[in-house]
């Protein structure tokens, strides 16, 4: 099956500065990498998605890219604010509409103010 | 659009007894749902997927006669946690393709359960 690695599992930074979550997968036929930001307990939230036949998406101060060939994926966040910090999940899927997702570990990110 | 209602939000329950814990697509139809697992402080664990009008497809080492799904309609599907014991506290959430097109699962609020 899928399997999903998630670094670094805690990530401090300065408000202000750049955080990168990186994460790799195993399964070659996954084609859509969702990342999720979670506050504490609270739902998963989807911030972005990516899809294979892209290698890049951005969203105002959310960045993924992709990597197929070295199946790695990675999501930017630029100018962190404190409310940024939360608990980030990245996830893989074949991307059919009953796919299952197989989740990283997460990343718990704290910006200091 | 795309809200996936998921109750209760909390439950406390003795050991022994069972618990159920709806999931409700709102303003979609989703014939595929699924039920998640999270400890604390860690990942979401699939432990299956719930499909209208049918069998749900447990993943490995998730025992389908302790975890029971029921998906009788097209918005709604239910995870009964029977003979519930304290190690099967956790936060339980489901999620629902709310897409065809695309993969946008949404997922439901969550449920902590606790059995003392």
């Amino acid at each position: 099956g899928e399997n999903v690695e998630q670094h670094p599992s805690t990530l401090s930074v300065q408000e202000g500065d750049s955080a990168v979550i990186k994460c790799t997968y195993s399964d070659s036929a996954s084609n859509y990498f969702p990342w999720y930001k979670q506050e504490l307990g609270k739902r998963p939230q989807l911030i972005i998605d990516i899809r294979s036949n892209v290698g890049e998406k951005k969203d105002q101060r959310i960045a993924v890219t992709l990597n197929k060939t070295a199946k790695h994926f990675s999501l930017h966040i630029t100018e962190t604010q404190p409310e940024d910090s939360a608990v980030y999940f990245c996830a893989a899927s074949k991307g059919t509409n009953a796919g299952k997702s197989t989740f990283g570990d997460g990343t718990t990110l704290t910006v200091k103010p | 659009g795309a809200v996936v209602s998921q109750h209760p939000s909390r439950v406390i329950c003795k050991s022994g007894t069972s618990v159920k814990i709806e999931c409700r697509s709102l303003d979609f139809q989703a014939t595929t749902m699924f039920w998640y697992r999270q400890f604390p402080k860690q990942s979401l664990m699939l432990m299956a997927t719930s499909n209208e009008g049918s069998k749900a497809t447990y993943e490995q080492g998730v025992e389908k006669d302790k975890f029971l799904i029921n998906h009788a309609s097209l918005t709604l599907s239910t995870l009964t946690v029977t003979s519930a014991h304290p190690e099967d506290s956790s936060f339980y959430i489901c999620s629902a393709n709310t897409d065809r097109r695309v993969n946008g699962y949404t997922f439901g609020s969550g449920t902590r359960l606790t059995v003392v």
